[in-house]
């Protein structure tokens, strides 16, 4: 079946600095894909739609200026975490789904777990 | 927006039937998701259903659908401790093809 990745699965950053999170369909092409976040113990939550070769969508309360997304291709999404803080430690997942297909194919990658220190 | 009620907690014995509720608000929602989630791990399809049909039936998994009260239940047959994770009802927004996604349930089988 289709496949999302996600790289990197893990990582440690130091508060103040630039994240850079990847979302990839490995085989087929997206043009929407889509970052939810999940903080310990509670569910997840859409932060925005990434719409290739167009600007992202971002949810309410969602700020795109911190959280920047770049759908530069069709089989590649990124989501950068700018001057990441504490509070931005979570786990992020991204989904896309085979344009042409109805909503039973919707792929989520393994997810990025963010620790900021 | 769409909104997505569950509640929070279930345990049961092994060998049990899990019963698990969602109410959901859109009824616009045409596909409509249980996903699961083992501690520290991703997301994993448990099953869906299209809101045209009420029933669906997968192995051990029995999804039911209650159109007009918005209401979506998950069974588990014969609950096994490997079930024990936390159980997400799911309702797409077809406009965007977003997902909503309720608090979790929590799924403990004691043994």
């Amino acid at each position: 079946g289709a496949v999302v990745s996600q790289h990197p699965s893990w990582v440690i950053c130091k508060s103040g600095t630039s994240v850079k999170i990847e979302c990839r369909s490995l085989d087929f092409q997206a043009t929407t894909m889509f970052w939810y976040r999940q903080f310990p113990k509670q569910s997840l939550m859409l932060m925005a739609t990434s719409n290739e070769g167009s600007k992202a969508t971002y949810e309410q309360g969602v700020e795109k200026d911190k959280f920047l997304i770049n759908h530069a291709s069709l089989t590649l999404s990124t989501l950068t975490v700018t001057s990441a803080h504490p509070e931005d430690s979570s786990f992020y997942i991204c989904s896309a789904h085979p344009p042409g297909q109805g909503g039973e194919t919707q792929y989520f990658g393994p997810g990025t777990r963010l620790l900021v220190l | 927006g769409e909104d997505v009620e569950q509640s929070l907690f279930l345990s049961v014995r092994e060998g049990d039937s899990s019963v698990i509720n969602c109410t959901y608000t859109d009824s616009s929602s045409t596909y409509l998701y249980w996903y699961k989630q083992e501690p520290g791990a991703g997301l994993q399809l448990l099953t869906y259903i299209f809101s045209n049909m009420d029933m669906k039936q997968d192995q051990r998994l029995t999804v039911l659908l209650n159109k007009k009260d918005k209401h979506l239940s998950l069974r588990i047959a014969d609950t096994q401790t490997g079930d024990s994770a936390i159980y997400f009802c799911v309702a797409d927004d077809p406009g965007r093809r977003a997902l909503t996604f309720g608090s979790g349930t929590r799924l403990q089988v004691q043994p």
